[in-house]
């Protein structure tokens, strides 16, 4: 298993804006991943965080606007840059702790942000 | 999209009742979950079945899996209102490397 923990736990920024959330594993961790909810939908993976190497970000999502970090096993960041209120959501964290456990990922508690 | 449905949208039942919900998805996979969100939070990890299982028990839940309806169903039994949250089935896609959230199921239990 896994515990994590992410940082702002929410917060409300100004159009144009950028927002660094971070995303802490009380362990080494295979995999680790960013999520969107936005208000009373499902999940949308945003990307995948690679220890050392880019993101790997699944179709709609680039780069510049959400740059990810993951400098270790236990560690990343996501940003949102240049705000609108279009990316009001939660922003999720996510980690598959070990190859053995493929299929069961535990969540952070999420970062909710309003962008007004 | 490769996104699962789920139904209901939306359940309400009365503490002590049992609670179905259920999921369908598109292609061949390796495994289903399930989760649940209380509030708007992280979501929580409840029970995994491999594409070669057809039904697990854990506590108060019992899921099944049917690959050739390519359909799964959650079961709660004698609810709780604590048992009050979304919850989403997910699906690991054969020769994918990510996982699909459904849409969710929202569950009221009234006490």
């Amino acid at each position: 298993s896994a515990v994590i923990s992410q940082k702002p736990s929410r917060d409300i920024c100004q159009r144009g804006t950028s927002l660094t959330i971070q995303c802490q594993v009380d362990s080494q961790v295979t995999m680790m991943f960013w999520y969107r909810q936005q208000p009373g939908q499902s999940l949308t993976l945003i990307a995948t965080a690679n220890q050392g190497s880019e993101a790997t970000y699944e179709s709609g999502f680039v780069i510049d606007k959400f740059p990810i970090s993951r400098p270790n096993l236990t560690f990343s960041t996501l940003t949102v840059s240049n705000m609108s209120p279009e990316d009001s959501s939660i922003y999720l964290c996510s980690v598959v702790a070990s190859e053995a456990e493929v299929g069961t990922q535990y969540f952070g508690p999420g970062t909710r942000l309003l962008v007004l | 999209s490769q996104q699962g449905e789920e139904d209901p949208q939306a359940l309400s039942i009365q503490e002590g009742e049992n609670a179905t919900m259920n999921c369908s998805y598109k292609t061949s996979i390796n495994n289903l979950q399930w989760y649940r969100q209380n509030s708007g939070r992280g979501l929580v990890h409840l029970i995994l079945i491999r594409s070669n299982e057809r039904e697990k028990h854990s506590g108060r839940l019992r899921v099944t899996l049917d690959t050739s309806k390519k359909s799964s169903s959650l079961l709660i039994t004698a609810s709780r209102a604590a048992d009050t949250a979304s919850y989403f089935c997910a699906t690991d896609y054969t020769g994918g490397f990510k996982t699909i959230f459904g849409a969710g199921t929202r569950l009221f239990v009234k006490a």
